[in-house]
């Protein structure tokens, strides 16, 4: 398995405010996933993090509104910009580990 | 458009039963599939992954792939009321593009009452 950490845990935020969230893991991985779950939905993958490039994000999903770090092989960051209600969901980090993906605890995050 | 189907839930099973949660998907090429499962404000926990055709267990958890009809189930045996969870099926397209890139399925709410 794979252990991930996550800062904030959770956050309540104002319109128009960007949020940045951490992701942290315990050994090196070649890539980090993003992915978004809204309020009673399933998961989105928003983007891949690879160290050393730009991020590839998914289809609905741009860097101008979920820029995305990966300064090293353990870490990465999304940020989520210029928010508004509709940002409101759990954002989950996530790694790949023997074919298998695993998930960190997630951020909640809240926009009024 | 790829896509990951869930029998509609909510899924009710007493103590003791099978639950059977069943997922379908429409990309032909996807190589490997798995079953998270997610407590209420949780993130989601992996249950079982499988790759081949066939069945696999694991403890009270069976999963079962059946590559030709697109299809992959998980059965519950001897449910107990700790599974009460929603599960979700995750599927991972072909390709090296796709690699550790996941597709879910809306997601069943399973509830075994005593």
């Amino acid at each position: 398995s794979a252990v991930i950490s996550q800062k904030p845990s959770r956050d309540i935020c104002q319109r128009g405010t960007s949020l940045t969230i951490q992701c942290q893991v315990d050994s090196q991985v070649t890539m980090m996933f993003w992915y978004r779950q809204q309020p009673g939905q399933s998961l989105t993958l928003i983007a891949t993090a690879n160290q050393g490039s730009e991020a590839t994000y998914e289809s609905g999903f741009v860097i101008d509104k979920f820029p995305i770090s990966r300064p090293n092989l353990t870490f990465s960051t999304l940020t989520v910009s210029n928010m508004s209600p509709e940002d409101s969901s759990i954002y989950l980090c996530s790694v790949n580990r023997a074919d298998t993906q695993y998930f960190g605890p997630g951020t909640r995050l809240t926009v009024l | 458009q790829k896509e990951v189907e869930q029998n509609s839930g909510p899924l009710s099973v007493p103590e003791g039963a099978i639950a059977s949660l069943n997922c379908t998907y429409s990309d032909r090429g996807s190589q490997s599939f798995f079953w998270y499962r997610q407590y209420s404000g949780k993130s989601p926990e992996l249950i079982m992954f499988i790759y081949s055709n066939g069945d696999k267990e694991d403890g009270r958890f069976t999963a079962q792939l059946n590559k030709a009809s697109q299809y992959v189930s998980l059965l519950i045996r001897d449910s107990q009321p700790s599974d009460s969870a929603t599960y979700l099926c995750a599927v991972e397209g072909a390709g090296g593009t796709s690699y550790g890139k996941l597709t879910f399925g809306q997601g069943t709410i399973l509830t075994v009452h005593p």
